[in-house]
């Protein structure tokens, strides 16, 4: 079983969609969690960190759930420019990512 | 500030040869990582380092050596390429080192490595 596991998709989704996002970790001794972005052939860029108690920027929101060992990231309102790979990440002592998720927002 | 630079953009080698890899940030990153990144396998770490003059292993090191002689610096050597061997590597550095792990990490633009 690998460390962090996404579902690869692809979500296409419409403008103005919401869209979720789930990753599930096996290390319950895991401390910090990310969610990367990473565009077509580019590197990945921190979109935000995953508090446990959850937290909020702009149009996206991210959820921690310790217990159950997964992560989720909620995108509203979706954009032409979220088209893009989601990256999850767990650390331990070292950074462990999942495969990506593939989004493509559609006109 | 130019953040987290790498060289070559691309590179094809031939089984057998050797090359080492640049990556050099200009944050005073005391955290610095070597990842490569397949498809379908997400990134992968191969070494990385908490300070100049300490390195250690990550998940896939073997046929890759790492040295980190300065903070800026931090090179990835392939020692004898093999096909298995072909695929984007990304360097990246943390400002921090945390008990709690590594916090952000910043990336390059990656090298593109085919091994014939």
């Amino acid at each position: 079983r690998k460390e962090v596991e996404q579902d690869p998709g692809p979500f296409n989704v419409p403008e103005g969609a919401t869209v979720a996002f789930n990753c599930t970790y096996s290390n319950s001794a895991s401390q910090s969690f990310f969610w990367y972005r990473q565009d077509c052939r580019k590197e990945p860029k921190l979109l935000m960190s995953v508090y446990s108690s959850g937290n909020e920027d702009g149009r996206f929101t991210a959820q921690l759930n310790r217990a159950s060992q997964y992560i989720s990231l909620l995108i509203r309102d979706s954009k032409l420019s979220d088209s893009a790979t989601y990256l999850c990440v767990v650390n331990n002592n070292d950074m462990r990512f999942g495969a990506g998720t593939r989004l493509t927002v559609k006109p | 500030n130019a953040g987290v630079t790498q060289t070559p953009k691309f590179q094809v080698l031939k089984t057998g040869q050797s090359m080492t890899l640049q990556c050099a940030q200009d944050m005073n990153h005391e955290y610095m990582s070597w990842y490569r990144q397949d498809p379908g396998m997400g990134l992968r770490l191969i070494h990385y380092s908490v300070g100049a003059g300490i390195t250690d292993q990550g998940e896939v090191p073997n046929g890759y050596n790492v040295s980190r002689s300065t903070t800026e610096d931090f090179p990835l050597r392939l020692l004898s390429a093999a096909p298995s061997q072909t695929s984007v590597y990304f360097c990246a550095s943390s400002y921090s080192v945390m008990v709690a792990g590594v916090g952000e990490q910043f990336f390059g633009p990656g090298t593109r490595l085919t091994v014939l």
